[in-house]
């Protein structure tokens, strides 16, 4: 059983574009992230929501935005795709904040 | 300066040798310290988890954390091809929910 799940693994997308990451944890945590890991495998947290509320939310373009339906889910959706977007985008749960957080194989952007 | 400085390596050991990675920080109000393990192509899987200063131990992995120096380090005995990886850390404060990490070691381990 895969514990935080995303979907798709990969991307490919034409600038411009706008396109959806999918994730979903089976662990019946209470908060979910998103992280942006670049070229030099540097992560960085971009969001983060605990029990369907926004409560981390970084110096990210307003092109990005996240969604979260449900406790299980969260989802992030991108406009206007650009170049620099290209990266490993990584999901992650924790129990609660503050706690361990494990994380999703990630989705390999690719703007062209 | 970044927050928290890792040497990205690479690393190249023969099986068997131990490994350190270490991990420095400025920020003197982290309390929380993680190391990470993460595959190629993979997500980032939680190795150790520890708070303030001391050390822990699980089978070949130890964890330090040394607060007076802002220093952190994990020691793999034994290490095994398998062990070959990016080694991440990452840390937090008592009052912020939010990982700094480190830009990861790349480890190989030759047989």
């Amino acid at each position: 059983d895969t514990a935080v799940s995303q979907t798709p693994k990969y991307l490919v997308t034409q600038m411009g574009n706008d396109k959806s990451i999918k994730c979903e944890q089976n662990l019946g945590h209470d908060t979910m992230y998103w992280y942006k890991q670049d070229s030099k495998k540097f992560l960085k947290i971009m969001f983060s929501y605990n029990n369907k509320e926004l409560i981390i939310n970084e110096t990210v373009p307003n092109r990005f935005s996240p969604k979260s339906p449900d406790k299980a889910h969260l989802n992030l959706h991108i406009n206007s795709l650009e170049l620099g977007d290209s990266a490993v985008y990584f999901c992650a749960s924790s129990q609660a904040l503050a706690t361990e957080q494990y994380f999703g194989p990630g989705t390999r952007l690719t703007v062209t | 300066q970044k927050e928290v400085e890792q040497d990205p390596g690479p690393l190249s050991v023969p099986e068997g040798a131990i490994v350190s990675l270490n991990c420095t920080y400025s920020n003197s109000a982290f309390q929380y310290f993680m190391w990470y393990r993460q595959y190629s192509r993979k997500g980032p899987e939680l190795l150790m988890y520890t708070y303030s200063s001391g050390n822990k131990e699980d089978g070949r992995f130890t964890a330090q954390v040394d607060k007076s120096s802002k220093y952190i380090s994990l020691f793999i005995r034994d290490s095994q091809p398998s062990d070959s990886a990016t080694y991440l850390c990452a840390m937090r404060s008592s009052n912020d929910y939010k990982l700094s990490f480190g830009a990861g070691t790349t480890v190989t381990v030759r047989a």
